[in-house]
């Protein structure tokens, strides 16, 4: 069975541009999560989305955005870049409440 | 609002060693979960054991287990004979209650953990 996947990979972008990430969760999981992991330290919560509703926000800003689809796939959105905003970029999908995150390998995103 | 400290940033330890990593939370909530996660190099976090808050009983997964000691806020993780595939970082995380979908991880600044030949 596949795993959570994310694209692109790697991505380098320029201050004030903005950015797509997308996820696509384990096949049968309607819950997918966003975090935010800055070098060296652990990975930052910024959403949850379950059943395509907005379900958790992290303290981060409303340059932040995503969105779940039918198919349960997740984009987020990040507007305005800022050099602070280089990262890896997590994806975390669950089948349902009470149950574990299964992580996907990451975007990671350099802002220049 | 949950924290989770992890007050080792870096361990070493000698293959088929066994190894405790300490990882101390706050929460103000009575059901939670509490996580171990394994970063290696390629980035994927892999979930090494889970404790459901509720139960007394210390979890265990082959070659892991946890004490954990819900009064003191502690849930430390024991590597049993260690090896080289072990080396990697390691992320304490505890969860929010499941109200309505809403599962939110809190990590730890994580220990990075080195298997020595």
């Amino acid at each position: 069975d596949a795993g959570v996947t994310q694209s692109p990979t790697h991505l380098i972008k320029t201050r004030g541009q903005h950015v797509t990430l997308r996820c696509s969760p384990i096949s049968g999981h309607k819950s997918v999560s966003w975090y935010q992991q800055v070098l060296g330290q652990g990975p930052q919560f910024i959403f949850q989305y379950y059943e395509k509703e907005e379900r958790g926000r992290g303290n981060f800003p409303d340059r932040f955005s995503a969105r779940q689809f039918p198919n349960y796939s997740s984009e987020l959105n990040v507007n305005a870049l800022l050099l602070g905003d280089s990262a890896l970029y997590l994806c975390a999908s669950r089948p349902g409440q009470g149950s574990e995150q299964y992580f996907g390998p990451g975007t990671r995103l350099t802002v220049t | 609002a949950q924290t989770v400290t992890q007050s080792q940033p870096e361990m070493s330890v000698q293959e088929a060693e066994t190894v405790t990593l300490s990882c101390t939370y706050d929460t103000s909530e009575n059901n939670y979960y509490l996580f171990w996660y394994k970063q290696p190099p390629s980035r994927q976090m892999i979930l090494v054991i889970r404790q459901e808050a509720y139960k007394q009983q210390n979890a265990t997964e082959n070659r892991f287990s946890v004490n954990f000691q819900k009064a003191a806020k502690s849930f430390s993780l024991k590597i049993s004979d260690s090896q080289l595939g072990d080396t990697a970082m390691y992320f304490c995380a505890s969860s929010t209650p499941f109200y309505f979908g809403n599962e939110k991880l809190t990590f730890g600044t994580g220990t990075r953990l080195t298997i020595i030949p």
